[in-house]
């Protein structure tokens, strides 16, 4: 079983919807936890920061961790054709800054 | 952009050949971090630098070595090439101990 798992899609949703992207994760040490945005082509960007349990929202987008079930998710509200990407989730435990990624959802919003 | 270059953007060698990859952080970046993408494994780290000093090694296989130079850019070297090496690398860099890096373009390796 991989430490993080994440369904890689693809998820299509039509323009305004609401995305619910998430990941499990088995390692109860993780407590950073963290969601990146993938274009084609490009390299992964930090979207989403959040420490523990807890949400967090920042515009359209808001990070939900849920420790208790080992449960993160990234809604996105009002989804728009450039939130097409890949949305990769990212943790981390206290002992160090290196990540542990899954392996990315890919989503479509098409018009 | 994030301000993290990578060269080259592209890479198409054979097996057992050696390739150099590298990465210049963004001003100010003390930290390089070495990623290794792949469809079937995703995202995986390979070896952190900073300031020159290695910091911190992944799942980097004994036939990659990275280094970071005085002016802080940094080299990965690939050799005794496989066809299951094919993937991107990407370099990330922070400021030093962050979890804000940022990524470069990546470089696409493939090997025939």
């Amino acid at each position: 079983q991989k430490e993080v798992e994440q369904d890689p899609g693809p998820l299509s949703v039509p323009e305004g919807a609401i995305v619910s992207l998430n990941c499990t994760y088995s390692n109860s040490a993780f407590q950073y936890f963290m969601w990146y945005r993938q274009y084609s082509r490009k390299g992964p960007e930090l979207l989403m920061y959040t420490y523990s349990s807890g949400n967090k929202e920042d515009g359209r987008f808001t990070a939900q961790v849920d420790k208790s079930s080992k449960y993160i998710s990234l809604f996105i509200r009002d989804s728009q054709p450039s939130d097409s990407a890949t949305y990769l989730c990212a943790m981390r435990s206290g002992g160090s800054y290196i990540p542990t990624f899954g392996r990315g959802t890919s989503l479509i919003v098409h018009p | 952009d994030s301000g993290v270059t990578q060269t080259p953007k592209h890479l198409i060698t054979a097996t057992g050949q050696r390739v150099t990859l590298r990465c210049s952080p963004r001003s100010g970046d003390l930290s390089v971090y070495w990623y290794q993408q792949s469809l079937d494994q995703g995202l995986q780290f390979l070896i952190q630098y900073y300031n020159g000093e290695e910091r911190a090694k992944g799942n980097i296989l004994e036939r990659f070595s990275a280094q970071q130079f005085p002016d802080l850019h940094s080299e990965l070297n690939l050799s005794s090439l496989e066809l299951g090496d094919s993937a991107l690398y990407f370099c990330a860099t922070g400021t030093g101990e962050t979890d804000t890096q940022y990524f470069g373009p990546g470089t696409r390796l493939t090997v025939l």
